[in-house]
């Protein structure tokens, strides 16, 4: 089955106590992206990779990094995490180049930092 | 910059009543138009898709048509069920702001439907 996985699905955590969240798709799939959804702001992009080796910042980059080592694999770090980083991350993946293929959501990991 | 603008929400209605979700966009170039849909606890998936002006996406019920001149893309559903209760969100790619890699999404309108 095509999916995109993320883990944990929850996540507790105290400030300053590094951490990731892994996500692998099995699509073959190029472009990768991590977005996080906050109420009333909806999904913002926070870094994104167009293939391995090759990431960007996304629109809410701080406090965050990303490696694309493989294609399948595009772990998010929090290497200090703080509490306003407290919210629900997705990642994503989308095969194709052309401008109207979709992207495919992982199930979300939320995430709480206190 | 390219932006997305639908309600917030909730939205509640009887089942089978009709249903719009107003989205407006703000982008240059020639965007696709793209409504997804998120059902509790699940990330979001493709409800339906316009890749071009006067384009109409249809999915499950749902319709919306790529209106260039008023740059909208309203989500419509003739009689909703209890089962559409999710979020849905409206989104673009492939504004000149943005490029083909980048998605805006708008904030999501919260869906409930009352048996």
């Amino acid at each position: 089955e095509a999916q995109v996985t993320q883990n944990p699905r929850y996540l507790i955590t105290v400030t300053g106590k590094k951490l990731t969240v892994t996500c692998s798709q099995n699509m073959n799939h190029e472009y990768m992206s991590w977005y996080r959804q906050d109420p009333g702001l909806g999904l913002r992009q926070i870094y994104y990779s167009m293939n391995v080796e090759v990431t960007d910042k996304g629109d809410v980059p701080e406090g965050y990094k990303v490696s694309r080592k493989e294609k399948r694999n595009f772990p998010l770090i929090l290497e200090s995490p703080s509490p306003n980083q407290t919210s629900l991350y997705f990642c994503a993946s989308r095969g194709g180049l052309s401008s109207n293929s979709p992207l495919h959501f992982g199930n979300g990991t939320r995430l709480t930092v206190t | 910059g390219d932006s997305v603008t639908q309600m917030e929400g909730p939205v509640t209605l009887s089942e089978e009543a009709f249903l719009t979700i107003n989205c407006t966009y703000t982008a240059t170039g020639y965007p696709s138009l793209f409504w997804y849909v998120q059902y509790p606890g699940e990330g979001l998936q493709l409800l339906l898709k316009a890749t071009k002006a006067d384009d109409k996406g249809s999915n499950k019920g749902f319709e919306a048509t790529y209106r260039k001149e008023t740059t909208s893309f309203h989500l419509e559903k003739g009689s909703v069920q209890v089962s559409d209760s999710a979020v849905y969100f409206c989104a673009l790619r492939g504004g000149s702001s943005g490029g083909y890699q980048k998605v805006t999404f708008g904030i999501g309108t919260k869906l409930q439907v009352i048996p």
